[in-house]
C-alpha cells in the first residue's frame, strides 16, 4: 500500500535554531500534501496544504515565515521550524492524499522538543 | 469553519465488550473518514464513509448525512484496539477532538 516515510521521528533542538521535517512518499506521487500540528492529548490541527512545484497555502493564524514549506518534488516534501521556540515543541504530522479521495495516508509524526 | 464534535471523550472498555463512538458535524460534508491514532501516533485510515454503512472484521460505520452524524462501532474489542479515534470531513481533514479508547484485558 501507499507509504509516506517521515523523518526524523524524534528530534530535540536548542532555541533559535532551525529544524527540518521531511516527509516521503515512497510508492506512490504525492502533488499535495497536507502538514498538521498536534499538542498532547488534542487533536490535528492543519497547518498548510504544500502543493508541488507551486508555493504553500497556510491556515489562519500560522506564521507562513516560521513554518517553512517546499514540496519540491512529487515525492518529497518538507517543513522547516525556523529560529524555534519552546513553544513550538509538537508533535508535527504530513499526510498525502493516494488516489481517491478515499485514500490518505499519514507519516509517522515527528515529536519536536524545543529547548 | 465547519464544527466536528465527538463523544464520548473517553471510554474504558473490558476485552470482549463492545462500544459506539460518535461525530457530529455542523454542515454538510462531501467527505468523512474515521481514523485510528495508536499509542505512538501513527494514523491509521478505518473508513471513508460520507454516507451509508461499511464493515471492515470488527469495525463498522454509518453515516447519516441528511442528520449530519456518524458512528463507529467496535464489537468484541481487543487490547489492540486502544488508542484515538478520530472522525475528519472533508478534502482537508477538519478533525473532531477524539475519542479515547482503552481496552483492559
Amino acid at each position: 500500500g501507499a507509504v509516506v516515510s517521515q523523518h526524523p521521528s524524534r528530534v530535540i533542538c536548542k532555541s533559535g535554531t532551525s529544524v527540518k521535517i521531511e516527509c516521503r512518499s515512497l510508492d506512490f506521487q504525492a502533488t499535495t500534501m497536507f502538514w498538521y500540528r498536534q499538542f498532547p492529548k488534542q487533536s490535528l490541527m492543519l497547518m498548510a496544504t504544500s502543493n508541488e512545484g507551486s508555493k504553500a497555502t497556510y491556515e489562519q493564524g500560522v506564521e507562513k515565515d516560521k513554518f517553512l514549506i517546499n514540496h519540491a518534488s512529487l515525492t518529497l516534501s518538507t517543513l522547516t521550524v525556523t529560529s524555534a521556540h519552546p513553544e513550538d515543541s509538537s508533535f508535527y504530522i504530513c499526510s498525502a492524499v493516494v488516489g481517491q479521495l478515499n485514500g490518505y495516508t499519514f507519516g509517522s509524526g515527528t515529536r519536536l522538543t524545543v529547548v | 469553519g465547519i464544527q466536528v464534535e465527538q463523544s464520548p471523550p473517553d471510554l474504558i472498555l473490558q476485552e470482549g465488550a463492545n462500544s459506539t463512538l460518535r461525530c457530529n458535524f455542523s454542515d454538510s460534508v462531501n467527505n468523512l473518514q474515521w481514523f485510528h491514532q495508536n499509542p505512538w501516533g501513527q494514523l491509521i485510515n478505518l473508513f471513508y464513509i460520507p454516507s451509508g454503512t461499511k464493515q471492515n472484521g470488527r469495525l463498522s460505520a454509518t453515516t447519516v448525512a441528511t442528520e449530519r452524524y456518524s458512528l463507529l462501532y467496535i464489537s468484541s474489542s481487543q487490547t489492540t484496539d486502544s488508542g484515538v479515534y478520530f472522525c475528519a470531513v472533508n478534502y482537508k481533514l477538519s478533525f473532531g477532538a477524539g475519542t479515547t479508547v482503552t481496552v483492559r484485558a
